[in-house]
């Protein structure tokens, strides 16, 4: 089955700098990659997502980048705020995203004032 | 649009003792989808609905979890008995067939 390892696990950042987090997959088959944002007690929110056919996308402070030959894909925040502070989860699925994600352990994202 | 719906929200049971989660899916999403998540841990698929039938049910420890999806709507998923290890939040999905996976707002049980 898929396996995504996610790295790093905690990542502290000065505000306005950017950050970046990095996943890799092991199923080729994979062609779905959301990322998500859970914030302390509450539920995973879907921030940006990309499929196999696409590179990179972008959605104002944040980009996703993807490497199908290197199976590897990272987030990338730019100009970092306080409400940015949060645990962030890669995942992976194939079938477009029709089946169940696998998730990364998470990274925990602190926002230094 | 109504999210996702689940209950209750916490749960605290004694080992070997019997549970049960209930969710309600967004409107018109065939596809429902219990995870697990353990404290510190990214959820883990414990099994997949397409409308009433399963899809996939390979991470589901089927000794004590059982899951069903009744009329294709909601769905109720069930330990018996509990462990000690199955303390986590329980996490309830839906999506289109294709599309984003909404999230409700989870089960955090605890087993004593």
């Amino acid at each position: 089955g898929e396996n995504v390892e996610q790295h790093p696990s905690t990542l502290s950042v000065q505000e306005g700098d950017s950050a970046v987090i990095k996943c890799t997959y092991s199923d080729s088959a994979s062609n779905y990659f959301p990322w998500y944002k859970q914030e302390l007690g509450k539920r995973p929110q879907l921030i940006i997502d990309i499929r196999s056919n696409v590179g990179e996308k972008k959605d104002q402070r944040i980009a996703v980048t993807l490497n199908k030959t290197a199976k590897h894909f990272s987030l990338h925040i730019t100009e970092t705020q306080p409400e940015d502070s949060a645990v962030y989860f890669c995942a992976a699925s194939n079938r477009g995203g029709a089946d169940g994600l696998t998730f990364g352990k998470g990274t925990h994202l602190i926002i230094q004032p | 649009e109504a999210g996702v719906a689940q209950s209750p929200r916490y749960k605290i049971i004694e080992k070997r003792q019997s549970v049960a989660f209930w969710c309600n899916p967004i409107s018109g999403h065939a596809t429902l989808y219990w995870y697990q998540q353990i404290l510190g841990q990214g959820p883990k698929l414990l099994i997949q609905f397409q409308n009433n039938g399963v899809v996939d049910d390979s991470q589901l420890p089927k000794d004590r979890f059982s899951a069903e999806r009744l009329k294709g709507v909601d769905s109720t998923l069930k330990i018996q008995p509990a462990k000690l290890e199955d303390s986590a939040v329980y996490l309830c999905a839906s999506s289109r067939y294709t599309d984003t996976q909404y999230f409700g707002p989870g089960t955090r049980l605890t087993v004593l």
